[in-house]
């Protein structure tokens, strides 16, 4: 199984400034078709987990443009220019090159 | 609009079977997969296998082959996923998802049902 692995942030994150959560897996994710099929979701507290970002860096229907995928092969970044308090939660990053596996979740807080 | 709408909360004995149902609307069921994925209380996410609502097709995980079945039922836009043989670390929130034919993007998410497995 491919592993995804996620650090946690550094301490809360400040209103309206940006935060940057990474993602790496323990092979590439390059699939045989060429696309790379890793996804970031969110979890809000109490709620399902929600589709942001699919195939390294394109936004989901009605996601803030504040959102923004990045990454290759291996490593992978979910950035959020500036934090606003419905951003609180636990993002996910999932791959499904192979059978899909999720990171094990980056929780954002508010200062 | 998209939805799916699954049952409500199970509890179960250890050793028992549960079957939980995600109604799906806003599109055309036969044209996605579903994927079931659990999160155990406090815990982080676990894929627990996908079917095609098109052709019945599914993959499984090797850690839950042979426990679970899932199924469809077109003229309800129903799937389904039986969970048997339950044991105290089944418990856990299920979730069905569906899946873009080709795609793996897990785009739309049920409410999620609690399964509780206690003697």
């Amino acid at each position: 199984d491919i592993v995804m692995t996620q650090t946690p942030l550094p301490s809360p994150v400040t209103l309206g400034q940006p935060a940057s959560i990474s993602c790496r897996s323990s092979q590439s994710l390059v699939h045989s078709d060429g696309n790379t099929y890793l996804s970031w979701l969110q979890q809000r507290p109490g709620q399902p987990p929600r589709l942001l970002i699919y195939k390294i860096s394109n936004r989901f229907s009605g996601v803030p443009d504040r959102f923004s995928g990045s990454g290759a092969g291996t490593d992978f970044t979910l950035k959020i220019s500036r934090v606003e308090a419905e951003d609180v939660g636990v993002y996910y990053c999932m791959q499904a090159t192979e059978f899909p596996t999720f990171g094990g979740g980056t929780k954002v807080e508010i200062k | 609009q998209v939805q799916l709408v699954q049952s409500g909360g199970e509890v179960k004995n250890p050793g028992a079977s549960v079957k939980v149902s995600c109604k799906a609307s806003g599109y055309t069921f036969t044209s996605y997969g579903i994927s079931w994925v659990r999160q155990a209380p406090g815990q982080g996410l676990e894929w627990m296998g996908w079917i095609s609502a098109k052709n019945g097709n599914t993959k499984f995980p090797q850690k839950v082959q042979g426990r679970v079945t899932l199924t469809t039922d077109t003229s309800t836009s129903t799937a389904y996923m039986e969970l048997r043989s339950l044991r105290s670390d089944d418990t856990a929130v299920y979730y069905c998802a569906r899946v873009a034919a080709g795609s793996w993007d897990f785009d739309y998410w049920g409410q999620g049902t609690l399964v509780t497995v206690s003697s």
